[in-house]
């Protein structure tokens, strides 16, 4: 079966840390990888995509995410973390020729000032 | 301004006693969906529709029902609300045009059902 995986529940870090949320997917094909951001009461946030090409990508608010395909991972990554950072990001994985999304469970990401 | 928008925001209901959830998108999109989210669960497609008139099951439709008579709206029905059924709503709409766009969220309709 198709399956994201955010093995992490809660990433916990200091502000100005870099910070890393992984994300694991097992999808055949090359599928394409999303990260979406959602803050509190409000609906999910386009971070960023991957869909071919290089393996690393930047996306809004200085987030990037790499991606490795021996691996099937598609981690995200930021140099230096922010209190406003904090939310729940969620990892996402849409197989090609298609629409349908599948979504991980989501890691809360709590940054400490 | 490119945006859905769902109402209401917050439901609090009976069980039994039927409800809409609207959702409405002004990007002339052809693709929308109805996602739960769950703790624990992320987000579980309920039902998506590819253009008007054309809708599909997708992971848990059991409870709900849904229309799409126009391209902008595609209202969530649960004529026979449950307990089980409290959860997060989230509608969302893509152009079909390509399949590596994202999808655009609406802000949410938290449902209780008491």
């Amino acid at each position: 079966a198709q399956s994201v995986a955010q093995p992490e529940d809660q990433v916990n870090v200091a502000e100005g840390n870099p910070l890393t949320v992984k994300c694991t997917y097992s999808v055949s094909g090359n599928p394409y990888l999303f990260w979406y951001v959602q803050y509190p009461n409000r609906g999910l946030q386009f971070l960023l995509k991957y869909i071919t090409g290089d393996n690393l990508v930047k996306g809004s608010y200085g987030f990037e995410a790499e991606f490795n395909k021996s691996q099937t991972s598609f981690h995200l990554k930021k140099p230096s973390a922010l209190v406003s950072d904090s939310a729940l990001y969620f990892c996402a994985v849409r197989p090609t020729g298609g629409f349908k999304t599948i979504f991980g469970a989501g890691t809360r990401l709590f940054v400490k000032a | 301004e490119a945006q859905v928008t769902q109402n209401p925001r917050y439901l609090i209901t009976v069980t039994g006693k039927k409800l809409t959830v609207t959702c409405s998108q002004n990007m002339n999109h052809e693709y929308m969906s109805w996602y739960r989210q769950d703790p624990g669960l992320g987000l579980r497609q309920i039902y998506y529709s590819m253009n008007v008139e054309v809708t599909d099951k997708g992971d848990v439709p059991e409870g709900y029902k849904v229309s799409r008579k126009e391209k902008r709206n595609f209202p969530l029905i649960l004529e026979s609300p449950s307990p089980n059924q409290t959860s997060l709503y989230f509608c969302a709409s893509q152009r079909t045009g390509g399949d590596t766009d994202t999808q655009y969220f609406g802000p949410g309709t938290r449902l209780t059902v008491l």
